[in-house]
């Protein structure tokens, strides 16, 4: 089944040490997109992909990086982790930026920094 | 300000009852507008969708929604819940002019008792 797929589920950091979240597509989508979402709270688009050409949201922290080499794969790198980035990262694809194109979600990696 | 807003953070109901679960948007503009359903510890599930044709939408495992514009509303409905019904329920928007970036409520919690 095509699928939006996020490595590893669970994921213990400490204080200060980066860290790399990973997510996969076997969709074929062109899009890319990273949500953060904290406990209790809703997702919040930190910045997506059309393709090759990245896009940030404005209130996104510096700390916040991404990476996409290729079609299948985005990463999200997190420079200096601190304890208000615990949180579920939510990787989604579409196929393309239009609003009537549906956003497919992974099941998240969840944060924890100790 | 464009906003999204989900009125009631918990709602509980019995087996069989009626699911209401209620969303209002502020925009001067009819925006698009999604549910998403989250079970513990997995990502977000597309429910259904209005992007401007129908205002009665009616998505998977029996659940519906009706745009009402002179309500701001897009409320979510299913006639009958069912104990796997239980999870938590993003309202999510997608505002005018703001490409496909989706805006979430924060949340309603389903409980579902017998």
């Amino acid at each position: 089944d095509a699928m939006v797929i996020q490595n590893p589920r669970y994921q213990v950091t400490q204080f200060g040490k980066p860290v790399t979240l990973s997510c996969s597509q076997t969709l074929n989508h062109n899009v890319m997109y990273w949500y953060q979402q904290k406990s209790s709270q809703a997702p919040k688009l930190l910045f997506h992909y059309y393709d090759k050409d990245f896009n940030n949201e404005a209130d996104t922290p510096d700390n916040f990086q991404s990476r996409r080499p290729n079609t299948s794969f985005c990463f999200l790198d997190i420079r200096s982790p601190g304890l208000g980035d615990a949180a579920m990262y939510l990787c989604a694809t579409s196929r393309q930026v239009t609003p009537q194109e549906t956003q497919y979600f992974g099941p998240g990696t969840r944060l924890l920094v100790l | 300000a464009q906003s999204v807003t989900q009125l009631g953070s918990h709602v509980s109901v019995s087996e069989g009852a009626l699911v209401l679960l209620r969303c209002n948007y502020s925009s001067s503009v009819p925006p698009y507008l999604f549910w998403y359903v989250q079970y513990p510890n997995q990502g977000l599930q597309l429910l259904l969708k209005y992007t401007s044709a129908a205002t009665l939408v009616k998505g998977i495992n029996g659940f519906e929604a009706e745009f009402k514009k002179s309500e701001t509303s897009f409320h979510l409905t299913k006639p009958s819940a069912h104990m796997s019904d239980a999870a938590e329920y993003f309202c999510a928007v997608i505002f005018t002019g703001g490409g496909n970036k989706l805006t979430f409520g924060t949340g309603t919690q389903l409980k579902v008792e017998l």
